[in-house]
């Protein structure tokens, strides 16, 4: 079946490094997704990266994709208190949704 | 326009009422998307529509929802006798579609949804 997993919560220093994790199911996705969700606010779509690929960088983001073991990470490196916020991986089995993880809220203390 | 577009923002009903809730996509994106996040949950996909072709209305809960588009241009979800389960924020997005290389979905503001 289809299922995203992800951890609940990350805490992290101002200035450290944040990793969060997914796992998903279906190995047919074309392309797997980041997107931030902010208190009240719409989902922003932070990053992809095609199944293809292993990693992709974009200045601060860090995507590592095993397609092997199903498992997607974001990494976001010097972590500010601006990127507190809930972080949704999401997985394309099909072009006609998007199969999304329960959220990661990451929180960024001084 | 520069961005998908949901209205209202914010919608207070009784329970037994109909709500319409609507969504303007970004110009040219052929395939539009409505989904559903409960309070502290991820989102569950509801339909999706893909120029002329039928609607893919896997996700919708009960047949008290419905959706409607004319086109590729603006849809209007509607929800018949409204429940307290039915309270959440209704997320639109939009895309290229996959025939034209864009998979990737860009999401509007939502419109939050209280049942009392």
């Amino acid at each position: 079946g289809e299922d995203v997993e992800q951890s609940l919560f990350l805490s992290v220093r101002e200035g450290d490094s944040s990793v969060i994790n997914c796992t998903y199911t279906d190995s047919s996705s074309t392309y797997l997704y980041w997107y931030k969700q902010e208190p009240g606010a719409g989902l922003q779509l932070l990053t992809y990266i095609f199944s293809n690929m292993d990693m992709k960088q974009d200045q601060r983001l860090t995507v590592l994709l095993n397609k092997k073991d199903k498992h997607l990470s974001l990494r976001i490196a010097d972590t500010q208190t601006g990127d507190s916020a809930i972080y949704f991986c999401a997985e394309s089995p099909q072009a006609d949704k998007l199969i999304f993880g329960t959220g990661t809220r990451l929180q960024v203390f001084p | 326009g520069a961005g998908v577009s949901q209205s209202p923002s914010n919608k207070v009903t009784e329970k037994g009422k109909d709500v319409e809730l609507r969504c303007d996509p970004i110009s040219g994106h052929t395939a539009l998307y409505w989904y559903r996040q409960r309070l502290g949950q991820g989102l569950e996909f509801l339909i999706y529509f893909q120029g002329n072709s039928a609607p893919d209305k896997s996700g919708l809960p009960s047949d008290r929802f419905s959706a409607e588009r004319t086109g590729e241009s603006v849809s209007t979800l509607t929800i018949q006798r409204t429940q307290q389960e039915d309270s959440a924020v209704y997320l639109c997005a939009s895309s290229l579609g996959r025939q034209r290389g864009g998979e990737t979905q860009y999401f509007g503001p939502g419109t939050r949804l209280l049942v009392l």
